[in-house]
């Protein structure tokens, strides 16, 4: 079974600093890359794709992939308390499971005014 | 206003029913998923579908059924053999199945609770 791994928080960071959300996975040929954003209630919303190893950044927010080290990061630049939500993120499986997306069980971030 | 539906946002089923929720995606997409989450769990992938009159089992599709009868349209089946059905359930869609950048998109998905 393929994992994904993101540590459960809470993770609380002060307004206007850098929260850094961390993923690790173990299917080794995953190449795409997901990360959404779960207000309390709500449904996913997707707010960041990566498929090439490095950073993509979209307006505060940056992905960071490295495929050797089967990880991928999700940085949020200025904080806000509207940031406050889970971060889950989505890896696209490989081979036979390339119709599928494994999910970890997301972390908790609290931006503090 | 492209997006996904479903309905309803929350459902109550007594012991031994049957209850089917809704969903429906006017993105033109062909792949439509079910997924169910439960608190402090990753989402699990239910059934899914590539295309019309297909659909394949997911991860935990003991006492679910789907249909797919229009691309639009994917509704999923909660049966009474469904042990633990109290779960929020999303449906998604995505341009394909396969390859590399089909991003699945979530509807806001129906909180089911037993009685």
């Amino acid at each position: 079974q393929k994992e994904v791994e993101q540590n459960s928080g809470p993770l609380s960071v002060p307004e206007g600093a850098i929260a850094s959300l961390n993923c690790t996975y173990s299917d080794r040929g995953s190449q795409s890359f997901f990360w959404y954003r779960q207000y309390s209630g709500k449904s996913p919303e997707l707010i960041m794709s990566i498929y090439s190893n490095g950073d993509k950044e979209d307006g505060r927010f940056t992905a960071q992939l490295n495929k050797a080290s089967q990880y991928v990061s999700l940085l949020i630049r200025d904080s806000q308390p509207s940031d406050s939500a889970t971060y889950l993120c989505a890896v696209k499986g490989s081979g036979g499971s390339n119709y599928k997306l494994t999910f970890g069980k997301g972390t908790l971030l609290t931006v503090n005014p | 206003d492209g997006g996904i539906t479903q309905s309803p946002k929350y459902l109550f089923r007594k012991e031994g029913q049957n209850v089917t929720l809704s969903c429906e995606q006017n993105l033109n997409h062909d792949a439509m998923y079910w997924y169910r989450q439960d608190p402090g769990q990753g989402l699990r992938l239910i059934y899914y579908s590539q295309i019309v009159n297909d659909f394949q089992k997911g991860d935990i599709a003991e006492g679910y059924s789907v249909s797919r009868e229009k691309k639009e349209s994917f509704p999923l089946t909660v049966t009474s053999a469904q042990k633990n059905p109290t779960a929020f359930y999303l449906c998604a869609s995505s341009r394909g199945l396969a390859g590399s950048h089909n991003e699945q998109f979530f509807g806001p998905g129906t909180r089911l609770t037993v009685l």
